[in-house]
């Protein structure tokens, strides 16, 4: 299986701050690499795909990068509604495996 | 609106059996594949089992192969999990979620939309 390792784990930070998440694959995933935002009590939302894809309505202070087995998920200018946990999921291989999350508080 | 709807979480007994169930509206369920995905009291996002659109490719995490089975009713708009065998850690939000392509089913990946989730409860 595919490991999947975020870093950091948790995360505070103010609104205006630019943000960075890194994902970590055990293997080259390629480009094979999504991101999503959870709030408390809600489903998972899809925020980036094939690593660098913004998703539709998804807001353009939100950028992934990366290939192989080093990813960012980049956030320019937090806003309110950003504090949040994000996931990384691979999709090259099955299972398919999330990373742990990462929890970002408001500071 | 592209939609889905699970159901049929609840309090279950250690050993016991539940079905959970995904009413999809709003695409053409029949042309996708889909997943089921569980997340357990304040830990992190667990896939649990893969479907294609014709069933005719069905995958399970090791954690649950053995006592889950997917299942599909494309006439019916529907995805199933029937869970037997029921264990504590089981215990989750079980959500569906659809599969999307980058261009085939041999490239990039993922799940949009999620379902809102249906909760399993695994205790005496």
């Amino acid at each position: 299986d595919i490991q999947m390792t975020q870093s950091p784990s948790s995360l505070s930070a103010s609104v205006g701050d630019r943000v960075t998440i890194t994902c970590r694959a055990s293997q080259s995933i390629s480009s094979y690499l999504n991101w999503y935002q959870q709030k408390p009590g809600k489903a998972p939302k899809l925020l980036i795909y094939a690593a660098s894809s913004l998703q539709s309505g998804v807001p353009s202070r939100f950028s992934g990068s990366g290939s192989g087995t080093d990813f960012t998920l980049n956030i320019s200018s937090l806003q309110p509604e950003d504090f949040a946990t994000y996931y990384c999921q691979q999709s090259y291989s099955t299972p398919r495996t999330f990373g742990q999350g990462t929890k970002l508080e408001i500071k | 609106e592209v939609q889905l709807v699970e159901s049929g979480g609840g309090l279950v007994q250690p050993g016991g059996s539940l079905r959970l169930s995904c009413a999809a509206s709003g695409f053409t369920f029949s042309s996708y594949s889909m997943n089921w995905v569980r997340q357990a009291p304040g830990k992190g996002l667990e896939w649990v089992s893969y479907i294609s659109s014709s069933s005719s490719s069905i995958y399970y995490a090791d954690s649950v192969k053995g006592r889950f089975t997917i299942s599909r009713d494309n006439a019916k708009n529907s995805l199933y999990l029937q869970m037997n065998s029921l264990r504590d850690e089981d215990t989750a939000v079980y959500y569906c979620a659809r599969v999307r392509y980058y261009y085939d089913s041999s490239g990039p990946n993922w799940f949009d939309p999620w379902g809102q989730g249906t909760l399993v409860t695994v205790s005496s």
